[in-house]
Order: C-alpha cells, then structure tokens, then sequence
C-alpha cells in the first residue's frame, strides 16, 4: 500500500524568510510526487509535480520541492516567504504498477506565514 | 463552463436517508475519485475510477456507492446516511495515472 506522511500539523515563519513543509512517502514502484494548496473553503489547486528527471522541481508562486529517493521525502520550500502563502498545504504520490493511479494524499500541514 | 463541477454545494439531510452527490467534467478525463476531508485526517479517498464501468474501493468506502456509466459523470451515494459521514466531499479527476487532479469545489453534507 502507498502512503503519505507530513510530520507537521502547522508551520509558522515570519515573512521574509524560506519556508520549508516536509512530506515523506511509500510506494512500490516509481512515484509521481504532487503538492497542492487549499484556501479556505475552497478545493485543492495543483503546485508542482516530480515525475522523473531533475530532483528539483520548481512550481506555482516561487515555490519548488526537492525529490530526495534515498530518504524517500518530497520537501516542498519558498526562499521567500509572503503572508498570502498562509494555506493548508498537501502532500500527494501515485504510483504503478499496484496501485491503477490512485491518488494518496497527507494529512495536510497548515502554513501560517506572519508579518 | 468547462472544468469539474459538483453539486449540490451544500446539503443537509437526516440520517437514514439516501443522498447522491454529482460529479461532471467537460475533459473526458479517464480518471475520477471521490475524496471526504475531515479535520486531522485530511483527505481520504472513498471510491475511484480508472474508466467508465471501472470502480474500486478507497479507504474509505463502507457506506457508499459509485458508479460510472458515462465517462464525465460520478455519482456518490450514500445509502442510508449516518453521522459520521458529515464531512466536506471532493471529486477529481485526470487525464492519466502520472497527472495532476483537477478538483471540485466540494460539497459540504452534513447529516443530522
């Protein structure tokens, strides 16, 4: 079975400074990495997907995420944090063979980013 | 509009009722899921599709029923409603097994 975990419930940084919010996985096969963003009362929007080539993936709004295979996480960082970044932030993997494209996803972290 | 819409977008219903929640998307995407989030556990996948007429169980599926006789429809129904299936329900969908998904804007059901 696939799985996400995002060890932190919440993550606060001051605006300005890098943000990072940590996602770690487990597949059998080869993994697609997703992150999506959540404001409130509204659905999921996509950021960024790692698929295959460079570990680092850049996305939506400056943000990028670090592939990492041998620690099997999936960080997604912003050098420079804004206060509109304030969001619920998912991690998410699909994976074949085993698995038809399903889609798993974390328990999702809450980014506070204060002034 | 083209895109994935769900309705209603909010319900309210009594327990022991039947509910049905649309899903419709305008891609042909062959891929469609129903998640429910709820707090401190995310979101957590019920039931999905990999194609018309093909249907597979989530984590969470007791309790509910899917199908998916035209490729830009899923339905979600909910045989005889209880309380703990009060939550805010998303559907998705994708193109391929490697893609992004496209969401809902969600419905908020709550069973009293």
């Amino acid at each position: 079975a696939q799985s996400v975990a995002q060890p932190e419930d919440q993550v606060n940084v001051a605006e300005g400074n890098p943000l990072t919010v940590k996602c770690t996985y487990s597949v059998s096969g080869n993994p697609y990495l997703f992150w999506y963003v959540q404001y409130p009362n509204r659905g999921l929007q996509f950021l960024l997907k790692y698929i295959t080539g460079d570990n680092l993936v850049k996305g939506s709004y400056g943000f990028e995420a670090e592939f990492n295979k041998s620690q099997t996480s999936f960080h997604l960082k912003k050098p420079s944090a804004l206060v509109s970044d304030s969001a619920l932030y998912f991690c998410a993997v699909r994976a074949l063979p085993t698995n038809a494209g399903k889609s798993t996803f974390g328990d999702g972290t809450t980014l506070t980013v204060k002034p | 509009d083209a895109g994935i819409t769900q309705s209603p977008r909010y319900k309210i219903t009594e327990t022991g009722r039947q509910v049905t929640l649309m899903c419709h998307q305008t891609w042909s995407h062959s891929y469609m899921f129903w998640y429910r989030q709820d707090l401190g556990h995310g979101l957590r996948l019920i039931y999905y599709s990999a194609a018309a007429d093909i249907t597979d169980k989530g984590e969470v599926p007791d309790g509910y029923v899917v199908s998916r006789s035209k490729t830009e429809n899923f339905p979600l129904t909910l045989e005889s409603a209880t309380r703990s299936q009060t939550s805010v329900y998303f559907c998705a969908s994708s193109g391929t097994y490697n893609e992004k998904l496209f969401f809902g804007s969600g419905t908020q059901l709550s069973v009293l």
